[in-house]
């Protein structure tokens, strides 16, 4: 069974300062992962994949195998990056690509 | 273009009560997904369509719960005798076509269950 997991609940840093959002997974196969983002008052939406290999709004996230971890990192945060932010993971190329997600952390960027 | 949209936003029923949540996806999407977020955690898998023909419901929580996509576009999900436990958002999601993973949410239907 595949599972996503966010130790932490809520990370508040100061404008400026270093983001890193913790995500760890388990599953068999070779999944795909993804960082979902959620705004006040907004639906949830894609913020990364790890196959783009590509920086979104500043933030990168780099799967590693290894430890089986794909952690979200801004170097310098900005007020608008607080949000509700989810990891998740896919099979890639299933007949089902349905997303298996972490709790989510709640990151607030204070000015 | 629009996005998915879903309806109603809000529902509150009475215990025993059976709802209906309506999922319109974006237009052409082949795809269709349930997610059920309770509070304090992420969404949760419920049951996937491609087309008419749904795939997967290995989420559904129990035989009180069914979905249906008749024709292959606006999908209904049916939760009969409502427990408390069944209080939630429920989230649809589309995505355009098999192997392209990138799901897009609607804004979810809260429902409470009195």
């Amino acid at each position: 069974a595949q599972r996503v997991t966010q130790p932490e609940k809520l990370l508040s840093v100061f404008k400026g300062a270093p983001v890193e959002l913790k995500c760890n997974y388990s599953y068999s196969g070779s999944p795909e992962l993804f960082w979902y983002v959620q705004y006040s008052r907004q639906r949830l939406q894609l913020l990364l994949r790890h196959i783009s290999r590509e920086s979104i709004k500043g933030f990168t996230a780099d799967l590693n195998k290894g430890e089986t971890s794909f952690h979200l990192k801004k170097p310098f945060a900005q007020e608008e990056d607080s949000a509700m932010y989810y990891c998740a993971l896919s099979q890639v190329a299933g007949a089902n690509s349905k997303l298996t997600f972490g709790k989510g952390i709640t990151l607030s960027v204070r000015p | 273009g629009a996005g998915v949209s879903q309806s109603p936003r809000y529902k509150v029923a009475k215990r025993g009560q059976d709802v209906a949540l309506r999922c319109d996806p974006i237009s052409g999407h082949v795809s269709l997904f349930w997610y059920q977020q309770a509070l304090g955690q992420g969404p949760e898998f419920l049951t996937y369509f491609q087309n008419e023909a749904q795939l997967d419901k290995s989420g559904l929580p129990s035989d009180r719960f069914f979905a249906e996509r008749p024709e292959g576009s606006v999908s209904t999900l049916k939760i009969q005798r409502t427990q408390q436990e069944d209080s939630a958002v429920y989230l649809c999601a589309s995505s355009f076509r098999e192997g392209i993973n990138e799901q897009f949410f609607g804004p979810g239907t809260r429902l409470t269950v009195l």
